[in-house]
């Protein structure tokens, strides 16, 4: 299994509602993670988690909560959206090996899945 | 600070033209990767190929093949004889390493390639 596989594919949420996008993996990679991707525009890195742990968050709104469960399991939790967070989600996740200095460290692979579009409306 | 560019915001060929999209990245990191992923119109992001920064050989893959130049900070990709399903947004992106584990992407504003018949 190489894949990464997100739920759902498509979303559309009031500015009041809740809801949760879920991402999940099988290869066995230790750290997981979170794009937003704007429309024309690259992906930009939301949050990191490294063996379950949170790495990274890259100053993104307290609206948006990442949760991972497990290994394998990944999830961005949503409340009180904007209109402008209507995005595609992605999730990545990717194997490594070594520290985090520089020159000790190989990646084995980096998978995206294919994305939740979300709609805030 | 990790930049990637991709000069090239839309290139246009015919069927079976050879088409070089280009990537020059800045980076401090002694060790980092570079990438290439097709965005189809669907939208799921499609490894092509990564390479380490230790490695400075070109690689052919099908129609595909890279050139990646330390020397000039570029990592360029060429597509042979393209065809109408290469038609896509080619992202060229760069690695850092997290020191809590991890790696970041750090991608290029990406160039449209449209391949018509």
């Amino acid at each position: 299994d190489t894949e990464v596989t997100q739920t759902p594919k498509h979303l559309v949420m009031g500015m009041t509602n809740k809801k949760s996008l879920k991402c999940e993996q099988h290869m066995g990679h230790r750290a997981m993670y979170w794009y937003k991707q704007k429309a024309k525009k690259p992906p930009e890195l939301m949050f990191v988690y490294s063996y379950e742990k949170l790495s990274i968050n890259e100053s993104v709104p307290s609206r948006f909560s990442p949760e991972c469960p497990n290994s394998s399991l990944l999830n961005l939790h949503l409340h009180a959206l904007q209109p402008e967070d209507s995005a595609l989600y992605l999730c990545a996740s990717s194997q490594y090996q070594g520290t985090g200095v520089s020159g000790t460290t190989k990646i084995y692979g980096y998978t995206f899945g294919s994305g939740t579009r979300l709609t805030v409306v | 600070a990790q930049k990637v560019t991709q000069a090239q915001t839309e290139i246009s060929v015919v069927e079976k033209e050879d088409v070089t999209l280009d990537c020059v990245y800045e980076t401090r990191d002694t060790t980092y990767y570079l990438f290439w992923y097709k965005q189809p119109p669907s939208g799921e992001l499609v490894f092509l190929i990564r390479r380490n920064s230790f490695d400075e050989q070109n690689e052919i893959s099908g129609r595909y093949s890279w050139n990646f130049q330390k020397s000039t900070s570029s990592f360029n990709f060429t597509i042979t004889a393209s065809q109408v399903v290469d038609s896509a947004v080619y992202f060229c992106a760069l690695s850092h390493i997290l020191t809590g584990g991890g790696n970041k992407l750090t991608f290029g504003t990406g160039t449209q390639l449209k391949v018509e018949l």
